[in-house]
């Protein structure tokens, strides 16, 4: 996704229900995505990640979906709990190691 | 296994200044990547390096420069600090560069620079 970096959009959930966080990437080259949680203060951390070949893969209580006929992406987290409260981005690689991430979501969860 | 380590965690630089931070990748880990964080602009590619090459270089100044040693620690420097150029810097390691058995990078914790 391309970098906006402007404004972040949060999503709120209740602690239980399952959310859905969405990113659109840009380049249809990209072969390679991952998704990462990042807490105040912390440097990103990685959640789980998927190749261009796949459409679907899942983690524990996170599943990501790709969609490459409309470059997107999805994060679903399962139950979420107040530890999920974070911002969470999509990265997209094509060329190297080098990443480019989507703006980010907040997400908030209410206890 | 230790994660990434950047060093320091924090700095406070003036203008005009130049300044030099470090990364430890995981070990045995050759790659590294750094990345500027802003709220303006978000997460930014710097560079990447492997093999002690510098592998790709993203939109920024020449001012903006870095390196990685025998070890795989990497460095990275800017020169002529300007006021926009407090951010979060964040360095980023890789086992592999590229190619079909690429895997996740590992972020550090970053270096927060301030300029003032």
């Amino acid at each position: 996704g391309e970098s906006v970096g402007l404004h972040l959009p949060t999503l709120s959930v209740q602690e239980g229900d399952n959310s859905i966080i969405n990113c659109a990437y840009s380049n249809s080259a990209s072969d390679y995505f991952i998704w990462y949680k990042q807490e105040s203060g912390k440097g990103p951390q990685f959640i789980i990640d998927i190749r261009s070949n796949m459409d679907k893969r899942q983690g524990q209580r996170v599943t990501v979906l790709l969609n490459k006929t409309v470059k997107h992406l999805s994060l679903q987290i399962a139950a979420t709990q107040p530890g999920d409260s974070a911002v969470y981005f999509c990265a997209e690689n094509n060329a190297g190691n080098m990443l480019t991430f989507g703006g980010g979501t907040r997400l908030m969860v209410k206890p | 296994k230790a994660g990434v380590t950047q060093t320091p965690r924090y700095l406070i630089k003036t203008r005009g200044q130049q300044v030099t931070l470090s990364c430890s990748p995981i070990s045995g880990h050759r790659s590294v990547s750094w990345y500027q964080q802003t709220p303006g602009q978000g997460l930014q590619f710097l560079f990447e390096y492997f093999s002690e090459t510098q592998r790709n270089k993203g939109n920024f100044p020449g001012r903006f420069s870095g390196r990685q040693f025998s070890n795989s620690r990497s460095e990275m420097n800017v020169s002529t600090l300007e006021l926009g150029d407090s951010a979060l810097y964040l360095c980023a390691s890789s086992e592999v560069w590229g190619g079909a058995g690429k895997t996740e990078a590992f972020f550090g914790q970053g270096t927060r620079l301030t300029v003032v």
